[in-house]
Order: structure tokens, then sequence, then C-alpha cells
């Protein structure tokens, strides 16, 4: 069964400092998105990507946020100068919205701000 | 957008069934009832989803009450790794992007 995966699983970087969140969604599906869940907390909207731009963004989604599709195949998630209160688990996920709506996730990038 | 309440945690018996229960007093009436579950810290993973006639699949049944006010997801035979977090989600109509807002959800517990 095809699945949603993303790179890497755990990633540890300092404050202030850039990172990328990799995911490739099912390859025939055409709406993409990025949630977070910080410990403890609700599975947090971020952003969805449709036809190559953002179709939505959440409050939380500001300019250090950037959402790419660079090969027709990955989607990625950069931020650009991580601050602690981004440690979270970055999930990815996408439909297939030609036959039904059902989002498919991946397993999730935990992120680790020091 | 239509909220949903749902009591913040339940347990069951393995083997026995498991009935989730979910308000969503002021849906609309093109708005879809979605049921997801994260198990552990996990991607959520659908599970079912519905207008106004009950649906069942492989996983669970959903029973809509007639005023659309309210939802049950039945897993039938409760297994171990039914533990999880369920969610309820009402899908905004005119939402054109498909996302998901998520609340709290129940926690069930599957009881050996």
């Amino acid at each position: 069964e095809p699945e949603v995966t993303q790179t890497p699983s755990h990633q540890v970087t300092q404050m202030g400092q850039e990172v990328i969140l990799r995911c490739v969604p099912i390859s025939n599906h055409l709406y993409f998105y990025w949630y977070r869940q910080i410990l403890g907390q609700k599975v947090e909207f971020l952003v969805s990507f449709y036809n190559n731009e953002i179709s939505e963004k959440s409050e939380i989604f500001d300019d250090q946020f950037s959402v790419e599709r660079p090969d027709g195949s990955n989607f990625t998630l950069k931020i650009r100068s991580t601050k602690l209160e981004d440690s979270a688990m970055y999930f990815c996920a996408s439909i297939d919205s030609r036959s039904s709506y059902e989002q498919y996730f991946g397993p999730g990038t935990r992120l680790t701000v020091t | 957008d239509a909220k949903t309440t749902q009591p913040p945690s339940m347990d069951c018996a393995e083997g026995r069934a498991a009935n989730l229960p979910c308000n969503h007093s002021t849906i609309s009436g093109n708005e879809y009832v979605y049921w997801y579950r994260q198990i552990h810290s996990q991607g959520p993973q659908y599970i079912i989803h519905g207008l106004k006639n009950n649906e069942t699949n492989e996983m669970a049944s959903l029973i809509i009450t007639e005023d659309r006010k309210s939802s049950t997801l039945i897993l039938p035979h409760a297994t171990l790794r039914d533990t999880a977090v369920y969610y309820c989600i009402v899908r905004p109509p005119m939402d054109s992007s498909y996302k998901l807002i998520f609340g709290s959800g129940t926690r069930l517990l599957v009881r050996p």
C-alpha cells in the first residue's frame, strides 16, 4: 500500500539554525500538508499546498516557515531560524482529491531545538 | 467551523465493542463527519467518514443521528492495538484546502 514517507525521523538543531524537513507524498496525490504537534498538545494545521502554491496557511505559519515542492516528488518544510518553541513532531500529509478526501499522514519528524 | 465535543478518555475490555461518542450540534447540512486516530506519537490515521447515513468499513462503523448533531464510532471487537487517541472532526463546507482541524480527542485504553 502506498504511504507518505518523511525524513529524518529525528532532527536535533541549535536555536537560530535553519532546518529542512522532507516528505515524499503519495505519488498521484494533489494536495499536500504540514501539521505539527507540540508534545502533549493537539495536532495543529500549518499549511496546505496545491498546484505548486500555498492554498491556505495558519497563523503559526509565519515568515520563518516556507514550503516547496522542488522536483515533483519531494515536499519540504523549511524553518529559517529555529526557536525553542519550534520543538515538535511535524507531520506531512497528502490527499487525492479526485477520488477521496482521506488524508494520509506520514510517520512524522521529531524536531528538537536546543 | 462546527465544533466537536468528545469525552477525554474511555476504556473498554479487549474483544468488546468500543463506542466512542462525539457531539457536533452546530454541524451544517453539507459538512462531513470524519474520524481519525493517533496511536502513540505516530501520524494520524484515517478511520471513516460520513454525511447522513451510517457507514461501515473494515475498521469501524459510524452511526450518525438523524438530526446529525452527534455520532458514534464503533470498533466492534477492540484489540490492544486500538489503544489510541480518537478524533472526531467536522470538515468546514467551504474549505477549499480540505485541511483538518483536530481537537483534543478521546484517549481510548483497551484493557487486556
